[in-house]
Protein backbone atom coordinates (compact mmCIF):
# COMPACT_ATOMS: atom_id res chain seq x y z
CA UNK A 1 0.00 0.00 0.00
CA UNK A 2 1.21 3.57 -1.02
CA UNK A 3 0.66 6.27 1.47
CA UNK A 4 -0.13 9.55 -0.71
CA UNK A 5 -0.90 12.75 1.13
CA UNK A 6 -1.75 15.89 0.34
CA UNK A 7 -1.47 19.30 2.71
CA UNK A 8 -3.06 21.50 3.03
CA UNK A 9 -6.67 19.86 3.82
CA UNK A 10 -8.25 22.73 2.91
CA UNK A 11 -7.20 26.34 1.56
CA UNK A 12 -8.96 29.64 1.79
CA UNK A 13 -7.51 32.42 -0.89
CA UNK A 14 -8.97 35.24 -2.26
CA UNK A 15 -9.82 36.22 -5.75
CA UNK A 16 -7.22 36.93 -7.68
CA UNK A 17 -4.00 35.36 -5.46
CA UNK A 18 -2.06 32.82 -6.26
CA UNK A 19 -1.87 29.46 -4.55
CA UNK A 20 -0.49 26.17 -4.45
CA UNK A 21 -0.52 22.58 -2.92
CA UNK A 22 1.64 19.59 -2.42
CA UNK A 23 1.13 15.53 -2.98
CA UNK A 24 3.68 13.64 -1.51
CA UNK A 25 4.24 9.54 -2.32
CA UNK A 26 7.00 7.34 -1.48
CA UNK A 27 9.54 7.11 -4.40
CA UNK A 28 9.57 4.06 -4.83
CA UNK A 29 7.53 1.95 -6.94
CA UNK A 30 6.23 5.48 -8.22
CA UNK A 31 4.83 5.37 -12.12
CA UNK A 32 3.03 8.01 -12.63
CA UNK A 33 0.94 10.75 -10.82
CA UNK A 34 -2.42 11.91 -11.60
CA UNK A 35 -3.92 15.40 -10.58
CA UNK A 36 -8.16 15.46 -10.28
CA UNK A 37 -10.11 18.78 -9.97
CA UNK A 38 -13.32 17.87 -8.07
CA UNK A 39 -16.35 19.93 -7.46
CA UNK A 40 -19.04 18.77 -5.53
CA UNK A 41 -21.81 16.97 -6.80
CA UNK A 42 -19.86 16.33 -9.88
CA UNK A 43 -17.67 13.53 -10.98
CA UNK A 44 -13.60 14.34 -10.77
CA UNK A 45 -12.44 15.63 -13.61
CA UNK A 46 -8.51 14.86 -14.77
CA UNK A 47 -6.46 17.67 -14.64
CA UNK A 48 -2.81 16.54 -15.45
CA UNK A 49 -1.03 12.86 -15.66
CA UNK A 50 2.92 12.98 -14.84
CA UNK A 51 5.82 10.61 -14.90
CA UNK A 52 9.19 12.02 -15.02
CA UNK A 53 11.34 13.43 -13.07
CA UNK A 54 11.16 17.48 -13.33
CA UNK A 55 7.76 17.15 -15.39
CA UNK A 56 5.79 20.19 -15.73
CA UNK A 57 2.59 20.33 -17.06
CA UNK A 58 0.04 23.82 -17.75
CA UNK A 59 -3.89 24.03 -18.47
CA UNK A 60 -4.69 27.54 -18.08
CA UNK A 61 -3.79 28.90 -14.79
CA UNK A 62 -3.13 25.71 -13.09
CA UNK A 63 0.48 23.93 -13.55
CA UNK A 64 1.84 21.15 -11.96
CA UNK A 65 5.45 19.59 -11.56
CA UNK A 66 6.86 16.72 -10.18
CA UNK A 67 9.92 15.51 -8.45
CA UNK A 68 10.18 11.76 -8.29
CA UNK A 69 13.56 11.45 -6.36
CA UNK A 70 11.77 13.03 -3.76
CA UNK A 71 8.31 12.18 -3.94
CA UNK A 72 6.26 15.31 -4.20
CA UNK A 73 4.10 17.06 -6.27
CA UNK A 74 3.25 20.88 -6.47
CA UNK A 75 0.17 22.21 -8.02
CA UNK A 76 -0.41 25.93 -9.07
CA UNK A 77 -3.06 28.19 -9.46
CA UNK A 78 -2.39 31.41 -10.62
CA UNK A 79 -5.17 34.18 -10.01
CA UNK A 80 -7.43 32.03 -8.01
CA UNK A 81 -10.78 32.90 -9.51
CA UNK A 82 -14.54 31.70 -7.50
CA UNK A 83 -14.90 29.17 -10.22
CA UNK A 84 -11.40 27.06 -9.28
CA UNK A 85 -13.89 26.33 -6.12
CA UNK A 86 -13.10 22.67 -5.56
CA UNK A 87 -11.46 19.99 -4.20
CA UNK A 88 -8.02 19.16 -6.08
CA UNK A 89 -7.22 15.41 -5.77
CA UNK A 90 -3.77 13.31 -6.49
CA UNK A 91 -3.64 9.90 -7.25
CA UNK A 92 -0.07 7.68 -7.53
CA UNK A 93 -0.09 5.20 -9.51
CA UNK A 94 2.38 2.02 -9.08
CA UNK A 95 2.53 0.39 -12.41
CA UNK A 96 -0.54 -1.45 -11.28
CA UNK A 97 -3.14 0.47 -8.68
CA UNK A 98 -3.73 3.99 -7.85
CA UNK A 99 -3.25 5.34 -4.19
CA UNK A 100 -5.54 8.51 -4.04
CA UNK A 101 -4.62 11.50 -1.00
CA UNK A 102 -7.24 13.13 1.04
CA UNK A 103 -7.56 16.36 -1.48
CA UNK A 104 -6.81 19.55 -0.83
CA UNK A 105 -10.41 22.03 -0.21
CA UNK A 106 -9.88 25.26 -2.26
CA UNK A 107 -12.50 27.88 -1.60
CA UNK A 108 -11.88 31.34 -3.54
CA UNK A 109 -13.88 34.14 -1.82
CA UNK A 110 -14.61 36.82 -4.29
CA UNK B 1 -19.17 16.04 -24.66
CA UNK B 2 -18.84 11.85 -24.15
CA UNK B 3 -19.09 11.04 -20.72
CA UNK B 4 -19.45 8.11 -18.12
CA UNK B 5 -23.09 7.16 -16.71
CA UNK B 6 -23.99 5.48 -13.55
CA UNK B 7 -27.03 4.38 -12.77
CA UNK B 8 -28.79 4.68 -10.23
CA UNK B 9 -27.29 7.53 -8.39
CA UNK B 10 -28.49 6.00 -4.97
CA UNK B 11 -29.01 2.97 -3.64
CA UNK B 12 -30.23 1.27 -0.49
CA UNK B 13 -30.13 -1.91 0.33
CA UNK B 14 -30.68 -4.61 3.15
CA UNK B 15 -27.05 -5.86 4.75
CA UNK B 16 -26.79 -9.34 3.18
CA UNK B 17 -28.44 -8.32 -0.37
CA UNK B 18 -26.95 -8.51 -3.76
CA UNK B 19 -26.99 -5.50 -5.02
CA UNK B 20 -25.28 -4.48 -9.24
CA UNK B 21 -24.06 -1.02 -9.45
CA UNK B 22 -24.03 -0.55 -13.34
CA UNK B 23 -21.78 1.92 -15.99
CA UNK B 24 -21.53 2.92 -19.08
CA UNK B 25 -18.10 3.80 -19.93
CA UNK B 26 -17.33 6.45 -23.17
CA UNK B 27 -17.70 3.95 -26.48
CA UNK B 28 -14.83 3.99 -27.34
CA UNK B 29 -12.64 3.58 -24.61
CA UNK B 30 -10.68 0.24 -23.78
CA UNK B 31 -10.22 0.28 -19.99
CA UNK B 32 -12.72 0.21 -17.02
CA UNK B 33 -12.28 0.93 -13.58
CA UNK B 34 -14.11 1.17 -10.36
CA UNK B 35 -13.12 3.45 -7.30
CA UNK B 36 -15.12 3.68 -3.90
CA UNK B 37 -14.81 6.33 -1.51
CA UNK B 38 -16.50 5.59 2.08
CA UNK B 39 -17.71 9.01 3.81
CA UNK B 40 -14.76 10.75 5.45
CA UNK B 41 -11.90 8.14 3.77
CA UNK B 42 -9.75 8.69 0.43
CA UNK B 43 -10.80 7.20 -2.71
CA UNK B 44 -10.22 3.66 -3.42
CA UNK B 45 -8.77 1.58 -6.28
CA UNK B 46 -11.33 -1.43 -7.02
CA UNK B 47 -10.25 -2.99 -9.57
CA UNK B 48 -9.17 -2.30 -13.75
CA UNK B 49 -10.65 -4.49 -16.26
CA UNK B 50 -9.19 -5.12 -19.92
CA UNK B 51 -9.91 -7.02 -23.06
CA UNK B 52 -13.00 -8.55 -20.94
CA UNK B 53 -11.14 -9.69 -18.28
CA UNK B 54 -10.07 -8.29 -14.98
CA UNK B 55 -6.62 -6.65 -15.71
CA UNK B 56 -5.32 -5.57 -11.65
CA UNK B 57 -7.43 -5.23 -8.38
CA UNK B 58 -6.81 -4.46 -4.92
CA UNK B 59 -6.96 -5.90 -1.10
CA UNK B 60 -10.54 -4.43 -1.01
CA UNK B 61 -11.75 -6.47 -3.94
CA UNK B 62 -12.39 -9.90 -2.33
CA UNK B 63 -14.16 -12.96 -3.37
CA UNK B 64 -17.54 -10.44 -2.57
CA UNK B 65 -17.05 -8.17 -5.03
CA UNK B 66 -17.50 -8.78 -9.18
CA UNK B 67 -17.03 -6.95 -12.38
CA UNK B 68 -18.73 -8.14 -15.88
CA UNK B 69 -18.76 -6.23 -19.19
CA UNK B 70 -22.43 -7.68 -20.13
CA UNK B 71 -22.47 -6.59 -23.62
CA UNK B 72 -20.63 -4.13 -25.53
CA UNK B 73 -21.93 -0.84 -23.46
CA UNK B 74 -22.59 -1.64 -19.90
CA UNK B 75 -19.87 -2.19 -17.06
CA UNK B 76 -21.22 -3.96 -13.70
CA UNK B 77 -19.96 -4.34 -10.29
CA UNK B 78 -21.77 -6.85 -8.04
CA UNK B 79 -21.82 -6.94 -4.84
CA UNK B 80 -22.34 -10.35 -3.14
CA UNK B 81 -23.62 -9.93 0.05
CA UNK B 82 -23.27 -6.63 1.18
CA UNK B 83 -22.17 -5.67 4.85
CA UNK B 84 -22.67 -2.69 6.61
CA UNK B 85 -19.01 -1.16 5.84
CA UNK B 86 -19.66 -1.82 1.80
CA UNK B 87 -21.98 1.77 1.58
CA UNK B 88 -19.42 4.09 -0.07
CA UNK B 89 -19.37 6.25 -2.71
CA UNK B 90 -18.88 3.73 -5.94
CA UNK B 91 -17.06 5.62 -9.05
CA UNK B 92 -16.60 4.28 -12.65
CA UNK B 93 -14.15 5.43 -14.73
CA UNK B 94 -12.85 4.39 -18.10
CA UNK B 95 -9.63 5.41 -20.44
CA UNK B 96 -9.28 5.54 -24.06
CA UNK B 97 -5.23 4.57 -24.69
CA UNK B 98 -3.65 1.13 -24.01
CA UNK B 99 -1.78 2.07 -20.64
CA UNK B 100 -4.21 2.27 -18.15
CA UNK B 101 -1.37 3.84 -15.86
CA UNK B 102 -0.69 7.03 -17.48
CA UNK B 103 -4.52 7.86 -19.48
CA UNK B 104 -6.49 9.87 -18.60
CA UNK B 105 -9.39 8.60 -16.96
CA UNK B 106 -13.01 10.22 -17.40
CA UNK B 107 -14.82 9.46 -14.16
CA UNK B 108 -18.83 8.26 -13.62
CA UNK B 109 -21.24 10.76 -11.09
CA UNK B 110 -20.91 8.05 -8.76
CA UNK B 111 -23.91 5.47 -6.97
CA UNK B 112 -24.12 6.22 -3.37
CA UNK B 113 -24.71 2.52 -1.63
CA UNK B 114 -26.12 2.53 1.56
CA UNK B 115 -26.28 -0.86 2.98
CA UNK B 116 -28.70 -0.82 6.04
Amino acid sequence: ILNVEQSPQSLHVQEGDSTNFTCSFPSSNFYALHWYRWETAKSPEALFVMTLNGDEKKKGRISATLNTKEGYSYLYIKGSQPEDSATYLCAANTGNQFYFGTGTSLTVIP
Amino acid sequence: EPEVTQTPSHQVTQMGQEVILRCVPISNHLYFYWYRQILGQKVEFLVSFYNNEISEKSEIFDDQFSVERPDGSNFTLKIRSTKLEDSAMYFCASSDLDNPNTDTQYFGPGTRLTVL
